[in-house]
């Protein structure tokens, strides 16, 4: 059964800052793996997605990387703004049988940027 | 461009009652479909997929049913809501293939009184 682990659960890092976002699975047969973003009672925004035969993802202030064989993906957010807290999710989408690959999500990172 | 429309955002029913949520997603046709429910401090677990008009599968057992009557519509149900249906309940879209990327509803807001 597939497991996602998020560390840490909350971070809180002063405006301007760079920062790591860790996120790691257990089993590595995935096709992909997704980051989302979450602000508080709204839904997902999508991130970043990797599919499994790369290695990152970059987007304006945002790199994702995947390291599929160890089992672990960071986020990295460059030059953190208020803007930027949230709640940080992480899916991997399994290998299935099934047509419809679900995916499984890590429990969040809180994030807390202080102005 | 896709989008995707779920409502209610927010709703208060009391116990015993009915429940009907319903997402619809636009700018795709024959998406694969799913309701997920994320309690507090927990994270997103998911309740049914579809893959097409009439065709869904359950993940969990409970006390929801889901329905998908048109290609781009999904509905999330229940006969009698219980305390324990509370939460936070997520509609989200893929296309059809392994190495697609999923889009997620602003969320519906349930709590049972």
């Amino acid at each position: 059964k597939q497991e996602v682990t998020q560390i840490p659960a909350a971070l809180s890092v002063p405006e301007g800052e760079n920062l790591v976002l860790n996120c790691s699975f257990t089993d590595s047969a995935i096709y992909n793996l997704q980051w989302f973003r979450q602000d508080p009672g709204k839904g997902l925004t999508s991130l970043l997605l990797i599919q499994s035969s790369q290695r990152e993802q970059t987007s304006g202030r945002l790199n994702a990387s995947l390291d599929k064989s160890s089992g672990r993906s960071t986020l990295y957010i460059a030059a953190s703004q208020p803007g930027d807290s949230a709640t940080y999710l992480c899916a991997v989408r399994k290998f299935s049988s099934g047509s419809a690959r679900q995916l499984t999500f890590g429990s969040g990172t809180q994030l807390t940027v202080l102005p | 461009s896709q989008t995707i429309h779920q409502w209610p955002a927010t709703l208060v029913q009391p116990v015993g009652s009915p429940l009907s949520l319903e997402c619809t997603v636009e700018g795709t046709s024959n998406p694969n479909l799913y309701w997920y429910r994320q309690a507090a401090g927990r994270g997103l677990q998911l309740l049914f997929y579809s893959v097409g008009i009439g065709q869904i599968s359950s993940e969990v057992p409970q006390n929801l049913s889901a329905s998908r009557p048109q290609d781009r519509q999904f509905i999330l149900s229940s006969k009698k809501l219980l305390l324990s249906d509370s939460g936070f309940y997520l509609c989200a879209w893929s296309t059809r293939g392994a190495y697609t990327e999923a889009f997620f509803g602003q969320g519906t807001r349930l709590t049972v009184v």
